[in-house]
């Protein structure tokens, strides 16, 4: 199985500044036939169903604003808030779609400092 | 609009057995594979189950391989889990989840999720 662990597991940025939060795997997620990383990131809300964010490691969801950001490839992966907003407190989690198991990080609380 | 709309959940003995219902709306249920995923109280989130859109491929977390089965049901646009020999460990809120690809196959992101259903295994 690919395991998947993200840091740091929690954060406190204050509001308008930069939050990231890492992700590595365990082995590659990047599918040498078509070049994309199959690595995704979600934004969960207290209460609330999971929303995906990134997909493709970089391709952001439509409706998802432009400061959220993904970057990274094979085993190393970043998520970007920049200009943090309150709204923008909640557990964000990478998983892998490469091989089932898909895989889950264990999660990064964000809160506002 | 897409909907995602989980049932079933409910305070079941250990040993016990349950049947989930995800029903689906506002999209080809047939071309998209769909997932189950849960989160036990608390904690992040667990991948149970994938099928793929035609209902012919089904893949497990070692976790449920042998007590739970995933299955669909196209023409009623519905998506199901039975859970079978339930533990403790099993006691989440389970989410249903879609594929956005429509070929049917899996190996996605996860881009509509329903609001979960509670299941709570204890005596």
């Amino acid at each position: 199985d690919i395991v998947m662990t993200q840091s740091p597991d929690s954060l406190a940025v204050s509001l308008g500044e930069r939050a990231t939060i890492n992700c590595k795997s365990s082995q590659s997620v990047l599918y040498s036939s078509n070049n994309k990383n199959f690595l995704a990131w979600y934004q969960q809300k207290p209460g609330q169903p999971p929303k995906v964010l990134i997909y493709w490691a970089s391709t952001r969801e439509s409706g998802v604003p432009d400061r959220f950001s993904g970057s990274g490839s094979g085993t190393d992966f970043t998520l970007t808030i920049n200009s943090l907003q309150a709204e923008d407190v909640a557990v964000y989690y990478c998983q892998q779609y490469y091989s089932t198991p898909y895989t889950f990080g264990q999660g990064t609380k964000l809160e506002i400092k | 609009e897409v909907q995602l709309l989980e049932s079933g959940g409910d305070l079941v003995q250990p040993g016990g057995s349950l049947r989930l219902s995800c029903a689906a709306s506002g999209f080809t249920f047939s071309r998209h594979a769909m997932t189950w995923v849960r989160q036990a109280p608390g904690k992040g989130l667990e991948w149970v189950s994938v099928i793929t859109g035609s209902g012919v491929t089904t893949k497990y977390a070692d976790s449920v391989k042998g007590r739970f089965t995933i299955s669909r049901d196209n023409s009623k646009s519905t998506l199901y889990l039975q859970m079978n020999s339930l533990r403790a460990e099993d006691t989440a809120v389970y989410y249903c989840a879609k594929d956005p690809d429509t070929t049917g196959y899996s190996y996605n992101h996860f881009d509509y999720w329903g609001q979960g259903t509670l299941v709570t295994v204890s005596s």
